[in-house]
């Protein structure tokens, strides 16, 4: 079945600059990436997603690429924010049907 | 649009006695999904729905956790009897029919002591 590894498990950054969260995955099957933002307390809030025939989409500070050759795909916050401080999960999907696999997940940490 | 519906937000219990959660999806939401969250873990699928139908059970410890959805719509998650490694938050999540977006609710908290 797929497997979702996801890199670093923390990471800290000061307010302003860039973060970038790795993920790899093992099924080539697999179709469907999003990405969820957990605060604390809280469920998992879809944040972006990106398909397997595209290779980057941005929505505002927020962006993620994908490169289903090497079978991994990426996070990528800017200016970051202290409201950003959360926990991040990537997850797979193959075709409908097939549950999402996650990451174990990265906490965030923005330093104002 | 409401989201996705979950109670109780918290629940203590001790080993071996019952407990019980309950989700209702956003409204016209075909797809049903149970998950465990371990701390520190990323969500684990215990189950999925389509309507009343299970697509998905091949993670559901079924000794002890049983789910249903009988009208299609809300659904329970039931686990009897608990154990200390259950303790655990049980998000429940649900999807358009053909939508790959997922939803999550906020999750009850498990605590077996």
């Amino acid at each position: 079945g797929e497997n979702v590894e996801q890199h670093p498990s923390t990471l800290s950054v000061q307010e302003g600059d860039s973060a970038v969260i790795k993920c790899t995955y093992s099924d080539s099957a697999s179709n469907y990436f999003p990405w969820y933002k957990q605060e604390l307390g809280k469920g998992p809030q879809l944040i972006i997603d990106i398909r397997s025939n595209v290779g980057e989409k941005k929505d505002q500070r927020i962006a993620v690429t994908l490169n289903k050759t090497a079978k991994h795909f990426s996070l990528h916050i800017t200016e970051t924010q202290p409201e950003d401080s959360a926990v991040y999960f990537c997850a797979a999907r193959g075709n409908y049907g097939q549950n999402f696999v996650f990451g174990p997940g990265t906490r965030l940490s923005v330093l104002p | 649009e409401a989201g996705v519906a979950q109670s109780p937000r918290y629940k203590i219990i001790e080993k071996r006695q019952s407990v019980a959660f309950w989700c209702n999806p956003i409204s016209g939401h075909a797809t049903l999904y149970w998950y465990q969250q371990i701390l520190g873990q990323g969500p684990k699928l215990l189950i999925q729905f389509q309507n009343n139908g299970v697509v998905d059970d091949s993670q559901l410890p079924k000794d002890r956790f049983s789910a249903e959805r009988l009208k299609g719509v809300d659904s329970t998650l039931k686990i009897q009897p608990a154990k200390l490694e259950d303790s655990a938050v049980y998000l429940c999540a649900s999807s358009l029919v053909g939508i790959p977006e997922a939803f999550f609710g906020q999750g009850t908290r498990l605590t077996v002591v």
